[in-house]
């Protein structure tokens, strides 16, 4: 089955900093990389997706790059704010179902 | 549009006892999914299923059963509640199929003791 791998595990920036989380991929027919930001005790949200078709995707402060050739993927949010501080998983799809990475948790301090 | 409900929020089981977690979904998605998530873990998939009286075994079925007899709802049932089945569990819908977005209920936070 699919194996996704994410780093880092945890990552600690300061308030206005830029933060990279990257995510690798092994099952090359994979076609859909989400990213959802989970927040303590609360419900994955999905934050920023993007498709085999396409390199990178932006939205606001988050963008999303692709490189298919070496099966990686990762999450770029700029401008970190404390609100921001939280666990965001990536995952891959390539029919029906995710595969979830185990999740980086971010911290940003004012 | 309450989007994902899921029921209950919080649970105390024996061991050995069985519980079902419901779960519905108002959106009229056709994928729905049901997730384990254990501390400082990913979600592992536990079932899903493609569409009403269709279901399938995601990474970690042993323990657990589904059914899908309507749209809206993809129970999960617990039949010999095991400590290690400890954990919270997400239900999750989407409109079609695994490249589309999936909707997360606010989970069920399940202790076996």
């Amino acid at each position: 089955g699919e194996n996704v791998e994410q780093h880092p595990s945890t990552l600690s920036v300061q308030e206005g900093d830029s933060a990279v989380i990257k995510c690798t991929y092994s099952d090359s027919a994979s076609n859909y990389f989400p990213w959802y930001k989970q927040e303590l005790g609360k419900r994955p949200q999905l934050i920023i997706d993007i498709r085999s078709n396409v390199g990178e995707k932006k939205d606001q402060r988050i963008a999303v790059t692709l490189n298919k050739t070496a099966k990686h993927f990762s999450l770029h949010i700029t401008e970190t704010q404390p609100e921001d501080s939280a666990v965001y998983f990536c995952a891959v799809s390539k029919y029906s179902t995710l595969t979830f990475g185990k999740g980086t948790m971010l911290l940003v301090s004012p | 549009n309450a989007g994902v409900t899921q029921t209950p929020k919080f649970r105390i089981l024996k061991i050995g006892q069985s519980m079902t977690l419901q779960c519905t979904q108002d959106m009229n998605h056709n994928y729905m999914y049901w997730y384990r998530q254990d501390p400082g873990m990913g979600l592992k998939l536990i079932y899903y299923s493609v569409g009403a009286g269709i279901t399938d075994k995601g990474e970690v079925p042993n323990g657990y059963n589904v059914s899908r007899s309507t749209t809206e709802d993809f129970p999960l049932r617990l039949e010999l509640a095991a400590p290690s089945q400890t954990s919270v569990y997400f239900c999750a819908s989407s409109y079609s199929d695994g490249n589309q977005p999936q909707h997360f209920g606010d989970g069920t936070r399940l202790s076996i003791l």
